[in-house]
């Protein structure tokens, strides 16, 4: 079964733009974390902030954690082409295990 | 350094041959991860070990499926039997201990004809 779920499912920009991603997950967690993944290829880590954290910032990457509404957001500025990948958020709760939503593709078109 | 790698990357197998997965993690990482990703999906929990420890076995399947890590390092899944719904790829991640974050292997891309 799968916790989070992702907003939109697909996302086409223009390279320079801003992309804005959604998470909403159902339980309580210990942190959320984001990953890339390229087209027939491995999980990248992005981002992991704690329960205990609203934002955090990794270089064009910034997240936001709202465990009132139980939802995340991951923004990543000035798009590249390169950034054409999914991109999946991650709950983990007490014993570690992630639940992974089903991603969004996103298009950053040149 | 060197991340968490997997053999074989890809495998064909048969329905109803045996097969098994490797997954080498990171050094010195305590916990390791299985997961299955079904194609257009996100990867879902199959089981994971502290050390050698196997803690959570949960998200296996069926009991074709098996896991072990037994000198607290490389792991093995083992799959038995192979049905065509275990055709997905198998990821493998390890992490420095629990809470912390996990690193993902390129993964096991496994066809059952």
């Amino acid at each position: 079964s799968q916790q989070g779920e992702e907003d939109p499912q697909a996302l086409s920009i223009q390279e320079g733009e801003n992309a804005t991603m959604n998470c909403s997950y159902k339980t309580s967690i210990n942190n959320l974390q984001w990953y890339r993944q390229n087209s027939g290829r491995g999980l990248v880590h992005l981002i992991l902030i704690r329960s205990n954290e609203r934002e955090k910032h990794s270089g064009r990457l910034r997240v936001t954690l709202d465990t009132s509404k139980k939802s995340s957001s991951l923004l990543i500025t000035a798009s590249r082409a390169a950034d054409t990948a999914s991109y999946f958020c991650a709950t983990a709760g007490a014993n570690s295990k992630l639940t992974f939503g089903k991603g969004i593709t996103l298009s950053v078109r040149p | 350094g060197a991340g968490v790698s997997q053999s074989p990357r890809y495998k064909v197998a048969k329905r109803g041959q045996d097969v098994a997965l490797r997954c080498d993690p990171i050094s010195g990482h305590v916990s390791l991860f299985w997961y299955q990703q079904a194609l257009g999906q996100g990867p879902e929990f199959l089981t994971y070990f502290q050390n050698e420890a196997q803690l959570d076995k949960s998200g296996l399947p069926s009991d074709r499926f098996f896991a072990e890590r037994p000198e607290g390092s490389v792991s093995t899944l083992k799959i038995q039997r192979t049905q065509q719904e275990d055709s997905a790829v198998y990821l493998c991640a390890s992490s420095l201990g629990l809470g912390e974050t996990q690193y993902f292997g390129p993964g096991t891309r496994l066809l059952v004809l």
